[in-house]
């Protein structure tokens, strides 16, 4: 199984600083023959379903705002937000959707402050 | 526009078995597996299974010996039964749409309490 390690596991900022939570797989998640790189990034509020924020690593989710940006290739990944807004205030996961089990990482608890 | 619904008990006794079922819309799963994921109070996402279109299945190696996933597609319900439940597996339970860019659609999720 693909093992999927985040840091930190919370981080506490302002309204307006960049923030920035790292995903970390223990295999490399990019696809040969398409190259594209099978890592998924979620926002979940309290109460609610996870929403995917950015998949194929760097792909932004129709209607998600521009401020998320996902990067990395191969077996690290970052999930930035370029100006934190309050209603950012959710836990984010990754998940690795190259091979089945589907698992995802422990996630990272974000707190404005 | 595509809907998971989700639908099942909020209370199992323990060792007692727990069925959900995933009502789906908005796509046929003729042509989309649907996956099974848990998450635990205050804790993380755990991945236990999954239905593809073709109706084979893949579990979770942990849960592999007291879950089934089962589907019928002409009523568009996917159909998630787990055995001998106790207290740890006390958590809300969401179907998600597989798609190849990832999870993009999950039900609204079940709260399900193991207690006597």
């Amino acid at each position: 199984d693909i093992v999927m390690t985040q840091s930190p596991s919370s981080l506490a900022m302002s309204v307006g600083q960049k923030v920035t939570m790292s995903c970390k797989s223990s295999q490399s998640l990019l696809n040969s023959s398409n190259q594209k790189n099978y890592l998924a990034w979620y926002q979940q509020k309290p109460g609610q379903s996870p929403k995917l924020l950015v998949y194929f690593a760097s792909t932004r989710e129709s209607g998600v705002p521009d401020r998320f940006i996902g990067s990395g290739s191969g077996t690290d990944f970052t999930l930035t937000i370029s100006s934190v807004q309050a209603e950012d205030l959710a836990d984010y996961f990754c998940q690795q959707h190259y091979s089945t089990p589907r698992t995802f990482g422990g996630g990272t608890k974000l707190e404005i402050k | 526009q595509v809907q998971l619904k989700q639908s099942g008990p909020g209370l199992v006794q323990p060792s007692q078995s727990l069925s959900i079922t995933c009502t789906v819309s908005g796509f046929s799963l003729t042509s989309y597996g649907v996956h099974w994921v848990r998450q635990s109070p205050g804790k993380g996402l755990e991945w236990l299974g999954v239905i593809w279109r073709g109706g084979s299945t893949d579990y979770n190696a942990a849960f592999m010996s007291r879950l089934s996933i089962t589907k019928d597609n002409s009523k568009s319900q996917v159909f998630f039964k787990m055995n001998s439940l106790q207290a740890d597996d006390t958590a809300i339970y969401y179907c998600a749409k597989n798609e190849e860019r990832g999870f993009a659609y999950w039900g609204q999720g079940t709260l399900v309490t193991v207690s006597a």
